[in-house]
């Protein structure tokens, strides 16, 4: 079993669609992180979050600790919003590394 | 430039041919990692630096793999005798400290023929 699991793998939806992508993990960790990976490799961070809830725009990124689980919300999504998003998260051992989710592929139908 | 840069884009290596990747990472960031995503994966962990200090590189595969930092700057990954199984988006990171975003290169993408 993988130490990060996203769901689902693959999402294809309409623009205005509500989008919610989770990730769950096995592991304890210091901060877990929310990124968007578009064709051609570059990956950018969208959150860090530790606990809570952090919005940014049309975004939104919730965790809740005990459960270990994370959710990714886009509302009214829009075609430029496709692209793969990865869960990664720290673990709180000390080690610096990021662990990975294999990403959840976001298709939007204008 | 003011984000992580990666060189060069793209490499197309012959097999047992030996390959350098280059990462200058943001100014003064103290963290740099380095990560190997294959094609439909998410990245993998492959090797840590604080500073000049190679703290973890308990994800290299194998000892063809070898990555130096040595001023605390920019960093190079170099792959010796490069197989097949190489062939991946070779990704860069750094970050200012322990637990804060960490900002990506573009990445490099090694296909090995």
């Amino acid at each position: 079993k993988n130490e990060v699991e996203q769901s689902p793998q693959n999402l294809t939806a309409q623009e205005g669609e509500f989008i919610t992508i989770n990730c769950s993990y096995s592991v304890g960790i210091s901060a877990l992180h929310w990124l968007q990976q578009h064709p051609g490799g570059g990956i950018v961070s969208l959150f860090m979050l530790s606990s809570g809830k952090k919005k940014h725009g049309r975004l939104i990124a919730t965790i809740n600790i005990q459960e270990k689980h994370s959710s990714l919300h886009i509302t009214a999504s829009h075609p430029r919003d496709s692209a793969v998003y990865i869960c990664a998260v720290r673990s709180n051992f000390g080690n610096e590394k990021l662990t990975f989710g294999t990403g959840t592929r976001l298709t939007i139908i204008p | 430039g003011a984000g992580v840069s990666q060189s060069p884009r793209y490499k197309v290596a012959k097999r047992g041919q030996d390959v350098a990747l280059r990462c200058d990472p943001i100014s003064g960031h103290v963290s740099l990692f380095w990560y190997q995503q294959a094609l439909g994966q998410g990245p993998e962990f492959l090797t840590y630096f604080q500073n000049e200090a190679q703290l973890d590189k308990s994800g290299l595969p194998s000892d063809r793999f070898f990555a130096e930092r040595p001023e605390g700057s920019v960093s190079t990954l170099k792959i010796q005798r490069t197989q097949q199984e190489d062939s991946a988006v070779y990704l860069c990171a750094s970050s200012s400290y322990r637990v804060t975003e960490a900002f990506f290169g573009q990445g490099t993408r090694l296909t090995v023929v």
